[in-house]
């Protein structure tokens, strides 16, 4: 079975410093992963997917994250970190049932930023 | 374009009672996923719905069901509600469902049981 793990339930980091916020996978095939952030009483927000290619992935609001496929690892980066990036980041991947699927989620970072 | 829109966003209910919650898909998704909230269990997979027919089902009692309308806008309804049922509704559109589309949530609905 497909499974998403987020090491670390909170991370913290001082406005201007590089962030990261891990995510490791176990998949059988392929895997297909996402990023999410979530503020608070909003839905979800989609980051970034990686789906095949380069392993650093470029996304929405300066985040990017690195695919690692010998580590299992699918960590999330932004050079600077704003006070405005304070959220909830969930990791996903793609349990694959023939070409559809539905997303597994990590159990959550609340990533603090502070000024 | 308008994002996922759910109704209503707050509901509080009692136990045995039955809720409806419903959702409207971005223009030209025709692909819509379910998902509950928790604190305790996190993010969990309901069902999705593709061109009116249930595709993928999560590990939940029968008490919950869904729908999707040829529209493409789809309802979940729990029945009997338990106090365990309240959490954080999510739903997702996505364009077709395929595992490379990634999927886009709505706001959501707060569903109290007391």
């Amino acid at each position: 079975a497909q499974s998403v793990a987020q090491p670390e339930d909170q991370v913290n980091v001082a406005e201007g410093n590089p962030l990261t916020v891990k995510c490791t996978y176990s998949v059988s095939g392929n895997p297909y992963l996402f990023w999410y952030v979530q503020y608070p009483n909003r839905g979800l927000q989609f980051l970034l997917k990686y789906i095949t290619g380069d392993n650093l992935v470029k996304g929405s609001y300066g985040f990017e994250a690195e695919f690692n496929k010998s580590q299992t690892s699918f960590h999330l980066k932004k050079p600077s970190a704003l006070v405005s990036d304070s959220a909830l980041y969930f990791c996903a991947v793609r349990e694959v049932s023939g070409n559809t699927g539905k997303l597994i989620f990590g159990q959550g970072t609340t990533l603090q930023v502070k000024p | 374009k308008a994002g996922v829109t759910q109704t209503p966003r707050y509901l509080i209910k009692t136990r045995g009672q039955q809720v409806t919650l419903s959702c409207s898909p971005i223009s030209g998704h025709r692909s819509v996923s379910w998902y509950q909230q928790t604190p305790g269990q996190g993010l969990q997979f309901l069902f999705e719905y593709f061109s009116e027919t249930q595709r993928n089902k999560g590990n939940f009692p029968g008490r919950f069901s869904g729908r999707q309308f040829s529209n493409s806008r789809s309802e979940m309804n729990v029945s009997t509600l338990e106090l365990g049922d309240s959490a954080l509704y999510l739903c997702a559109s996505s364009l077709s469902g395929i595992i490379y589309n990634e999927q886009f949530f709505g706001p959501g609905t707060r569903l109290t049981v007391l």
